[in-house]
């Protein structure tokens, strides 16, 4: 069966330093993977989604990266984080086609002081 | 643009009733909807996908409808639990292969013994 792993769970961290989140799937090949963030009181955002590696589309131009250096591993990462990066980021896959669930990780908090 | 609207924001109910959660949708032209369950501070969990073709979706105590025409998805749960208690999400696909589901802000539901 499929897993996602995603960590660390909570994380804190101050204003101008960097940001490195990993996601991985175990029991699939080639998944579409994406990052998504939940801000309080907000719905989900859609930050980041990757068909393939190295194949990364952005949906909101952030102070926010992007990586898949493997088929199914996906990395966030800022190089120096703001204030407004705060949030519940969680990362998710797919298989292909588009017709298929959507399944997320267990999520990570983020909180920049 | 789509745009994905839960209400109520908030329910609560008794044990044991039965209720109807909301989803209204923009952009009729979808590729599916799907409703998802999140605990507090976890992740989500696809609960239920319902194809643009599909009318609804049953899985246990939980039926998914969808009005394509009208914009609507229900989701009913039967005889309701405490452990049903968790915030529930909408997200449509738009038509078109798109990658980027649009969420609803979601109903938090509130099961008391």
């Amino acid at each position: 069966s499929q897993t996602i792993h995603q960590w660390p769970a909570t994380l804190v961290q101050p204003v101008g330093s960097p940001l490195s989140l990993e996601c991985t799937v175990e029991g699939t090949s080639n998944p579409n993977l994406y990052w998504y963030r939940q801000a309080a009181g907000r719905g989900l955002q859609l930050l980041f989604y990757s068909v393939g590696i190295g194949q990364i589309s952005s949906e909101v131009p952030q102070n926010l990266s992007a990586s898949r250096p493997q088929d199914r591993q996906f990395i966030l990462s800022s190089k120096k984080l703001l204030l407004s990066d705060s949030g519940f980021y969680l990362c998710a896959w797919s298989a292909l086609p588009q017709a298929e669930k959507l399944f997320f990780g267990s999520g990570t908090q983020l909180s920049v002081l | 643009k789509q745009e994905v609207t839960q209400i109520p924001a908030a329910l609560s109910v008794p044990e044991g009733e039965n209720l109807v959660l909301n989803c209204s949708f923009t952009d009729s032209a979808i590729y599916n909807l799907q409703w998802f369950r999140q605990d507090p501070g976890k992740g989500l969990t696809s609960l239920l996908l319902i194809q643009s073709s599909q009318r609804e979706q049953t899985s246990g105590r939980l039926n998914a409808s969808l009005d394509k025409s009208s914009g609507r998805s229900t989701l009913y749960i039967a005889a309701s639990q405490p452990g049903d208690s968790a915030t529930y999400l909408c997200a449509v696909r738009p038509a078109g292969g798109s990658e980027k589901l649009v969420f609803g802000k979601g109903t938090k539901l509130t099961v008391n013994p």
